[in-house]
Formats: structure tokens, sequence, C-alpha cells
């Protein structure tokens, strides 16, 4: 089945102690993207991947870091989390960039006290 | 500076009655605009790209319209399954950020029976 997974699907930590979202994909896609989705702001993009070792920052990279050592997974790091990135976050695939049926995971509700 | 405006917030309507949810953006030059449909705690799904104005398309009860500087996503005869938050999304073509996304807050619909 193709599909976009995350894990862990729910985490509350304390700020400052680093922490790693996977993100995996099996549809041989190139292009992912990491969201954070908060009530009134909808959907703001993280980071996005155009190919294995090529990223760019998206809207509001701020204390994350990403990278693509292989074309399928697409982490998500928290160096020192702070409780201003408590959010729902969703991890994207798409073909390409220019082909945007974006396939989304099933999220990650973080929380950072 | 590149931005997306969805409006209503929320909307209920009855079944069987017919309405439109509209998507404005300001963006340098438009690569493309997507619609999503997202339902509570899911990820969005996709429905629709649309790359020029007069474009349009069709899908069941939704119909997607382009102009240069908005989008209208009809609905026509919603049934409760409709029921959900949907999203408009675009791409700007431009060489600083040719492959950024930048999503709406959503439109928030319900169906009553």
């Amino acid at each position: 089945e193709a599909q976009v997974t995350q894990n862990p699907r729910y985490l509350i930590t304390v700020t400052g102690k680093k922490l790693t979202v996977t993100c995996s994909q099996n549809m041989n896609h190139e292009y992912m993207s990491w969201y954070r989705q908060d009530p009134g702001l909808g959907l703001r993009q993280i980071y996005y991947s155009m190919n294995v070792e090529v990223t760019d920052k998206g809207d509001v990279p701020e204390g994350y870091k990403v990278s693509r050592k292989e074309k399928r997974n697409f982490p998500l790091i928290l160096e020192s989390p702070s409780p201003n990135q408590t959010s729902l976050y969703f991890c994207a695939s798409s073909l390409g960039a220019g082909n945007n049926e974006q396939f989304f995971g099933p999220g990650t509700r973080l929380t950072v006290l | 500076e590149d931005q997306v405006t969805q409006s209503p917030e929320a909307l209920r309507l009855q079944e069987g009655e017919s309405s439109s949810l509209n998507c404005s953006y300001t963006v340098s030059g438009l690569r493309g605009l997507f619609w999503y449909r997202q339902d509570p705690g899911k990820g969005p799904e996709f429905l629709f790209t649309l790359y020029s104005a007069g474009e349009e398309k069709e899908k069941e009860r939704l119909k997607a319209t382009l102009t240069k500087k908005e989008s209208f996503l009809h609905i026509t005869a919603p049934k409760p399954e409709d029921s959900a938050t949907y999203l408009c999304a675009v791409q700007a073509d431009s060489l600083s950020s040719a492959s950024k996304i930048i999503f709406g807050s959503g439109t928030r619909l319900s169906i009553r029976p």
C-alpha cells in the first residue's frame, strides 16, 4: 500500500530534550516536506526536500533541522524543543515539486512542557 | 509577500444546499493552486490541482475553478459525508521559492442532514 508513515504519532517531552520525528514514504517520491498545523494558522511549511541531499527552508524553519540521506526518509529534528513548538506535525511527499498531489502522513502530535 | 486567504472560516449548510468556498491568493507568479480535504485527526487528502486562469476540475459534487486572483470550490447538493475542512494551497513561480508551498487556514464545512 502506498503510504507515508510517521513516528511517533504522539509525543510529550520537556523543554530542551532533543527529539526526532521520523517520516518514510514507499512511493519513490522525490519531493518531501514537513508542515506544522496550529489552530487559526493553518498548515505552515517548515522544510522541504527536492531530492536526496537537497533541502531548503519553508516559512517557519527556526528551531528545526532536517536531513535527506535516503530518498524514502526525511526525519525532522528538534535539537532543543521549546513550548512554542507544541503542534501537530505532518510529513508529505509527492513525485516532484511541480507535481503537487502531495500524500500526507497521519500526523504527529507533539507537546513540549 | 506570498499569501493565501480562505473564506469563510466556517460554513454550515443543510444537506442539498449548494454553496462555494473562496481562496484568494497573492503570489509573484502562480505555478499551481491546490485543494485538499482534511478530516478531523487525519492528514490532508488531495482533491485538485489548477494551473491557469479559466481552468476547471470536477470530482463528484465538487468543482474547482481558477481566476487570476482567486479560486472557488463549488459544492453541489452536498451530503453529510462532505463535512470536513477544505484547504487551499499555492506554489509560487519564483526562482527563490519555486518549491515552497503556502496553505490557507482552511474552511470548516459542516453539512446537516
